[in-house]
């Protein structure tokens, strides 16, 4: 079976300070990788997407980038982080040829 | 650009009630999900329609899918507190980035 690990599960950091947030898959091969926000809003933004080692797609222009440097892992990373970065960070997988997506637990990120 | 809506955005039930959320979509697609998020959790897949005329049930929640209509429903029969939660409906557009659009969620909260 296939499971989805994030961490940390909780991060509190200052403005201006950088982030890695890392998000690996066991159980499958080249999967689809996405990285979401959600804010207090409940919406979710798709942030970054992939569809393989080193494709990574930007959905939103902003100071977050991200990483696959590895089949099954995921990474989301930022230089120097703003307020308006707190929120819940969810990864997600999907298989190579279907939409059905299965997320991972959530990192939960204030920026103080 | 695929939108997905949601409706009720917020909806307040009495246990042994009955309701409907609605999703409405903008563009042809024969494939939906349906999500729950519990507070502070993650989002949990719910049902997959992948056809027009899909319905599937579980337990008090039953979805179903018109795509000719653009529209998905997700109907609550006899609502008990435990399906206090929010659900998300998301839509895929097609494309070979397997990309979902969600819905804003519907915080349905279940009261005795």
């Amino acid at each position: 079976s296939q499971t989805i690990h994030q961490w940390p599960a909780t991060l509190v950091q200052p403005v201006g300070s950088p982030l890695s947030l890392e998000c690996t898959v066991e159980g499958t091969s080249n999967p689809n990788l996405y990285w979401y926000r959600q804010a207090a809003g409940r919406g979710l933004q798709l942030l970054f997407y992939s569809v393989g080692i080193g494709q990574i797609s930007s959905e939103v222009p902003q100071n977050l980038s991200a990483s696959r440097p590895q089949d099954r892992q995921f990474i989301l990373s930022s230089k120097k982080l703003l307020l308006s970065d707190s929120g819940f960070y969810l990864c997600a997988w999907s298989r190579g040829t279907q939409y059905e997506q299965y997320f991972g637990p959530g990192t939960r990120l204030t920026v103080t | 650009e695929l939108k997905v809506e949601q409706n009720p955005l917020f909806l307040s039930m009495q246990e042994g009630k009955n309701y409907t959320i609605y999703c409405n979509y903008s563009t042809t697609s024969d494939r939906l999900y349906w999500y729950r998020q519990d507070p502070g959790k993650s989002l949990e897949s719910l049902f997959v329609l992948l056809s027009n005329g899909a319905v599937k049930q579980e337990g008090r929640l039953m979805a179903s899918l018109d795509t000719k209509a653009r529209l998905s429903t997700l109907h609550i029969t006899a609502a008990v507190h435990d399906l206090s939660a929010t659900y998300f409906c998301a839509v895929d557009g097609g494309g070979s980035n397997y990309k979902l659009t969600f819905g804003k969620g519907t915080l349905l909260t279940v009261n005795p």
